[in-house]
């Protein structure tokens, strides 16, 4: 069946840092892919999406473009902050449902 | 803007307890889900709903109830609480379409004794 691989968390760098957060994915057709996060203590929100190969999203600094070939949709950030400090989750549409990964969990550092 | 509302946001109760998570919507969103999350393994899928007067089962179903009556209204009913069921449990919605985002509450943090 579909599912999402996520790099195991925490993450933890220092604040300007450049942030990766490696996303891969298997699925059959070409589902829409996005990125969640969660604040402490809060539910989860959009952060980007992308629905087609090459597409390319991007919300608050960060990035991630659907990358067919690699099957993949890293999560890019060029200078990170202390407020990016949260858990981070990467999501496939398969027909109804959200297919999820175990989720990153980011600490930056002032 | 009211979104997602659960309620409550913090429950306890004991084993062989039976209670009913709420779920509300303001959004006329067709499709609406029940997760619950559990440190390690991101969101894993309860109940969804299609649209009113339609639900199925998501990956983790056994042990609770849902129903659909209205559009607006999504409870998540626990029939007989076991200590498994320890867990924080988020409610979602979105529009219709497999490409549309979804909108989560704020979760109901649940411990059971």
């Amino acid at each position: 069946g579909d599912s999402v691989t996520q790099m195991e968390g925490p993450v933890t760098l220092s604040e300007e840092a450049f942030l990766t957060i490696n996303c891969t994915y298997t699925a059959t057709g070409y589902p829409s892919l996005f990125w969640y996060v969660q604040y402490p203590g809060e539910g989860l929100q959009l952060l980007l999406k992308a629905t087609k190969a090459d597409d390319k999203g991007s919300n608050k600094g960060f990035e991630a473009t659907y990358r067919k070939e690699t099957t993949s949709f890293h999560l890019e950030k060029g200078s990170v902050q202390v407020s990016d400090s949260a858990v981070y989750f990467c999501a496939l549409h398969s027909n109804y449902q959200l297919i999820w990964g175990a989720g990153t969990k980011l600490i930056i550092k002032p | 803007n009211a979104g997602v509302t659960q309620t409550p946001k913090f429950q306890v109760l004991k084993t062989g307890q039976s209670m009913t998570l709420q779920c509300a919507q303001d959004m006329n969103h067709e499709y609406m889900s029940w997760y619950r999350q559990d440190p390690g393994m991101g969101l894993r899928l309860i109940h969804y709903s299609v649209g009113a007067g339609i639900t199925d089962q998501g990956e983790v179903p056994n042990g609770y109830n849902v129903s659909r009556s209205t559009t607006e209204d999504f409870p998540l009913r626990l029939l007989s609480a076991a200590p498994s069921q320890t867990s924080v449990y988020f409610c979602a919605s979105r529009v219709g379409r497999n490409n549309q985002p979804q909108h989560f509450g704020d979760g109901t943090r649940l411990s059971i004794l």
